[in-house]
Parts: C-alpha cells; sequence; structure tokens
C-alpha cells in the first residue's frame, strides 16, 4: 500500500546550522507531496507542497523537490532558527480520492541558540 | 485567519464509556476528516466525511466510531465504548471547496482511556 516514511528523529542543531529531513514514499500513481509542521499545543500546518515530478516547493526558507525518480522529498533549511523547533510531518495525497493525507512518523526538530 | 478548533483539548474516561470529541471545521468548507496520533506512532486517516455522508474510511474506523454533522457548523467523532487503545491524539482536518488538499487541523484532542 501506499506510504511514507521519515527519518528518525528527534534532530537537534545549533542556530544557523543547515538541516535536512529525509523522506521517501511509496505509492501506485502520482500522489501530490506536502510538508506539515506542528508547533508545541498546535495543529498540523500545511508549510509546503508539490504536486508534480520536479516541483518544488516552499515557504519560510523551507524547501522540498519532488524527486520521482528517487521517490524522494526531502526537507531541507539553509539556516534553522530556534523558533523552527516543532515536529514535521512529511504526507502524500492523490487527487483522485476524497484528498485523506497518508502521513510519516513525524521528525523532532530541537534548534539550540 | 480563520481556523479549525476542537473541544475538548483532553478528555479522560474510563474503558467502556462514550465519548465524543467535536471540532469546528472551517465555515465554507466542504471535505472534513479526522485522523488520530498513539503516542510515537504516526498519524492515521480515520474517516472522510462530504456531503453529509462517509466519504471513505479506514479498517480503524470500526462499528465503534460514528461520526455527524449535526448543525451545520460542528463535526463530531464518536467512540461507543472506548477501550485503552484508543487512547490517542485525535486531529479534526477540513477542506475547502474541491479537492485541494490544503488541509486545516485541529490542535487536537487528546484521549486517554483508563
Amino acid at each position: 500500500g501506499d506510504s511514507v516514511t521519515q527519518m528518525e528523529g528527534p534532530v537537534t542543531l545549533s542556530e544557523e546550522a543547515f538541516l535536512t529531513i529525509n523522506c521517501t514514499y511509496t505509492a501506485t500513481g502520482y500522489p501530490s507531496l506536502f510538508w506539515y509542521v506542528q508547533y508545541p499545543g498546535e495543529g498540523l500546518q500545511l508549510l509546503l507542497k508539490a504536486t508534480k515530478a520536479d516541483d518544488k516547493g516552499s515557504n519560510k526558507g523551507f524547501e522540498a523537490t519532488y524527486r520521482k525518480e528517487t521517490t524522494s522529498f526531502h526537507l531541507e533549511k539553509g539556516s534553522v532558527q530556534v523558533s523552527d523547533s516543532a515536529v514535521y510531518f512529511c504526507a502524500l495525497g492523490f487527487s483522485s480520492n476524497t484528498g485523506k493525507l497518508i502521513f510519516g512518523q513525524g521528525t523532532t526538530l530541537q534548534v539550540k541558540p | 485567519e480563520p481556523e479549525v478548533t476542537q473541544t475538548p483539548s483532553h478528555q479522560v474516561t474510563q474503558m467502556g464509556q462514550e465519548v465524543i470529541l467535536r471540532c469546528v471545521p472551517i465555515s465554507n468548507h466542504l471535505y472534513f476528516y479526522w485522523y488520530r496520533q498513539i503516542l510515537g506512532q504516526k498519524v492515521e486517516f480515520l474517516v472522510s466525511f462530504y456531503n453529509n455522508e462517509i466519504s471513505e474510511k479506514s479498517e480503524i474506523f470500526d462499528d465503534q466510531f460514528s461520526v455527524e454533522r449535526p448543525d451545520g457548523s460542528n463535526f463530531t467523532l464518536k467512540i461507543r465504548s472506548t477501550k485503552l487503545e484508543d487512547s490517542a491524539m485525535y486531529f479534526c482536518a477540513s477542506c475547502c471547496g474541491g479537492p485541494t488538499y490544503e488541509q486545516y487541523f485541529g490542535p487536537g484532542t487528546r484521549l486517554t482511556v483508563t
């Protein structure tokens, strides 16, 4: 079945470090891919998305490129801030169904000053 | 900015009791969802709801679960007879008209079954 796998956390970085959170997927067909972020005590918020191969989603300094050949959608940021500390979820969804999302297990990022 | 709200934020109940988790989706949205996350595990899809009926449900969503949109604004998830393994964070989500897949999530209700 369709699934998403994320790198294990927690990830601990110093401020201004480079961030990569790996995400790979297995899907039949051509899904859209998403990154959601959850700050402490809040709901999941859409961070960025890509709807087809080679698309790059970007927002708030984060970016991810839809790589069909490697079935990946890795999240990157060049210089993290303490305020980026959160849980990050990779997810996929299809346009031909009800729009349910299939999530990875989430990766906790902690950024230290 | 419009947001999805959920109540209560935390619910503690005894095994075998019924619970109702409440959600107020964004007002002009047409698609509604419940997801859950057992501690340390993935966020899992439970059910989607459109046009006043269930459009899809997962195998987790058995006869003990039901959903309702009783008054055009609230969207509820009922668990008829809770089990220990129902302890999880339950997230409600809603999506705008048409399948754009920008689902907006509520902050979640933490359900603890003792």
